[in-house]
């Protein structure tokens, strides 16, 4: 299995806090996602990574925030959590190719946050 | 119109039969696909990727892409229960490093 690990795997959390969700990787691929996952609309892509520092606007950007200061840590920021932001979130890594092709990325566990 | 675009089913096939997931998509330069299962509860894996047009198969699974046409499909040969879950469609638009899934099709196999 990938070196992926998620956490918290679970977290309950009030509307109006800060909540960050952690993605640690110890492969050292280059590209790290964030998705969300609800029923009906599939993995939704929150926002990317494609080096340290280097980061870029998914799908669904608005009310999350990312850092990554070290190649393996990609952390995941909602700043003030509502309950439309209750899901799964996966974070995934992956490698890129050559010829412009990527790589298949790998999953981590996932987090089910709840925002009550 | 969506990026990536499946059929959210189910898709509901006898045992042993050939269950066919399809799945289209947008940007015309896309280099990159990939299928994904996932089961309930659980984290998406992956079955397949393909680059070039044309059939790869790996063991039952064959995948399938028409760059002209801009589908790619999955075909399950002999399937059996355990395949029921659902197929992700995942694609990597041209000059991006993003990497955009569908909404997925539930496939279930009965006996």
């Amino acid at each position: 299995d990938a070196g992926i690990t998620q956490s918290p795997r679970h977290k309950v959390t009030e509307t109006g806090t800060p909540v960050t969700l952690r993605c640690h990787q110890t492969e050292n691929h280059r590209y790290m996602y964030w998705y969300r996952q609800d029923p009906g609309h599939g993995l939704r892509l929150i926002h990317y990574s494609y080096g340290v520092k280097d980061t870029d606007k998914g799908e669904v950007s608005d009310g999350y925030s990312v850092s990554r200061s070290k190649t393996e840590d990609f952390l995941l920021t909602l700043e003030s959590a509502t309950s439309s932001q209750t899901s799964v979130y996966f974070c995934a890594i992956s490698e890129s190719g050559t010829g412009g092709r990527y790589t298949e990325a790998f999953f981590g566990q996932g987090t089910r946050l709840t925002v009550v | 119109q969506k990026e990536v675009e499946q059929n959210s089913g189910p898709l509901s096939v006898p045992e042993g039969a050939i269950a066919s997931l399809n799945c289209t998509y947008s940007d015309r330069g896309s280099q990159s696909f990939f299928w994904y299962r996932q089961y309930s509860g659980k984290s998406p894996e992956l079955i397949m990727f393909i680059y070039s047009n044309g059939d790869k198969e790996d063991g039952r699974f064959t995948a399938q892409l028409n760059k002209a046409s801009q589908y790619v499909s999955l075909l399950i040969r002999d399937s059996q229960p355990s395949d029921s879950a659902t197929y992700l469609c995942a694609v990597s638009p041209y000059n991006t490093d993003k990497l955009i899934f569908g909404t997925g099709t539930r496939l279930q196999v009965f006996p």
